[in-house]
């Protein structure tokens, strides 16, 4: 069963524009990871964020989480035409397997 | 090979026939996962491997699903009396510890399994 939930299912912006989008999950974690998926086919690691961090940075992702809330939320800054793609949240609890969202498809316009 | 590769790319099968699925790991990594992805929808975890050893097989939908991992690497999916509702991308990922620890793991490409 999948726990995790990206809001929305869908997105579509204009290049140059900053994409954000968000994460809820159920259960207490371990870390929480945002992966991106091109074509329907493997999916590319971006950033994991562990429980007891609250932001993290790279390049022109940033990744919050707010284990309160039981949320996170990826930001794309400054968005381009390759960036097009789904982008999974995956929540991992210690000794559990990695539970995958529905994903959010990211569709950036040239 | 740098990353995990996964063999065939593409597979079409007949209803009630037999399948094998192949995943060759980064070399080194330990851990082992099996995912299934259907349209529209995110990866859902089948089985884990520590080692040759399956630690966590609890996402296997029934028994006509298995899989192996003999030498603790390369690993096998085999499913049995396939089904149209068996139609599914198929992933592999790898890791270079298991879940003890909070690492990335590593995807293929998958397998786009299409039963008719």
């Amino acid at each position: 069963s999948q726990q995790g939930e990206e809001d929305p299912q869908a997105l579509s912006i204009q290049e140059g524009e900053n994409a954000t989008m968000n994460c809820s999950y159920k259960t207490s974690i371990n870390n929480l990871q945002w992966y991106r998926q091109n074509s329907g086919r493997g999916l590319v690691h971006l950033i994991l964020i562990r429980s007891n961090e609250r932001e993290k940075h790279s390049g022109r992702l940033r990744v919050t989480l707010d284990t309160s809330k039981k949320s996170s939320s990826l930001l794309i800054t400054a968005s381009r035409a390759a960036d097009t793609a789904s982008y999974f949240c995956a929540t991992e609890s210690l000794g559990n397997d990695m539970r995958f969202g529905a994903g959010t498809r990211l569709t950036v316009k040239p | 090979g740098a990353g995990v590769s996964q063999t065939p790319s593409n597979k079409v099968t007949e209803k009630g026939k037999y399948v094998e699925l192949r995943c060759d790991p980064i070399s080194g990594h330990t851990a082992l996962y099996w995912y299934r992805q259907s349209l529209g929808q995110g990866p859902e975890f089948l089985i884990y491997f520590q080692g040759t050893g399956a630690a966590d097989d609890s996402g296997l939908p029934n028994d006509r699903f298995f899989a192996v991992r003999p030498e603790g690497s390369v690993s096998t999916l085999k499913i049995q009396r396939t089904e149209r509702g068996d139609s599914a991308v198929y992933l592999c990922a790898s890791s270079l510890r298991g879940r003890a620890t909070s690492n990335e793991q590593f995807f293929g490409p998958g397998t786009r399994l299409t039963v008719l």
